[in-house]
């Protein structure tokens, strides 16, 4: 069974930083594009960034270019977003998702990440 | 704003079918067959319903089906049941923007 477990989210201040993880099980990770995605309050989703099975491509949504790094450690079957200089508008609930097909097939539960003051 | 719109709500009776539209642009929804649709029941994640504009995974019932023209894609439930409740999120492939979604309709099962 495939699993994504998201840990790391929580409340910080504007300007904080804040790190996610994605625990992967049930599938071969490294051979597999993952993404982050994430979901404002009572909002539609968005794409966050996502990295290539060895690491070696990431894009970026604008938004957060410059601020959030995403990375992985295959032989920790992990998935990582580094976010940085956070504002109001990145509180979503942050989910790491599979990439299949220029979809994503396979989420995790989600991380509540809150930026306020 | 969601690049991609679509309406904020839609319903039928149990039985009936209901589409639901997801209108992009040339850059996106036009530009590619990368459309995609999501199921999202209230406090869980997203599942993915469609891929490819008209590809369903292992496992969604075929009562789903997606198609496009032009710059709008749709997906439509036919014999709709209880079950299929939930919020609908649209997503294309819009090149070097990454992906783009629509703002989600909210499905009502009268």
């Amino acid at each position: 069974e495939v699993q994504l477990v998201e840990s790391g989210g929580g409340l910080v201040q504007p300007g904080g930083s804040l790190r996610l993880s994605c625990v992967a099980s049930g599938f071969s990770f490294s051979r597999d594009w993952m993404n982050w995605l994430r979901q404002a309050p009572g909002k539609g989703l968005e794409w966050v960034a996502n990295i290539k099975e060895d690491g070696s491509d990431k894009y970026y949504v604008d938004s957060v270019k410059g601020r959030f790094t995403i990375s992985r450690d295959n032989a920790k079957n992990s998935l990582y977003l580094q976010m940085n200089s956070l504002r109001a508008e990145d509180t979503a609930i942050y989910y790491c998702a599979r990439g299949y097909a220029f979809a994503w097939d396979y989420w995790g539960q989600g991380a509540l990440v809150t930026v306020s003051s | 704003q969601s690049a991609l719109t679509q309406p904020p709500s839609a319903s039928g009776s149990p039985g009936q079918s209901v589409t639901i539209s997801c209108t992009g642009t040339s850059s996106d929804v036009g530009g590619y067959n990368y459309v995609s649709w999501f199921q999202q029941h209230p406090g869980k994640a997203p599942k993915l319903m469609i891929y490819e504009v008209s590809k369903r995974p292992s496992g969604v019932p075929d009562r789903f089906s997606g198609s496009k023209s032009g710059n709008t894609a749709s997906l439509t439930v036919s014999g709709l049941q209880a079950e299929d409740e939930a919020d609908y999120h649209c997503s294309s492939y819009a090149g070097r923007k990454g992906w783009v979604f629509g703002g989600g309709t909210k499905l009502t099962v009268l």
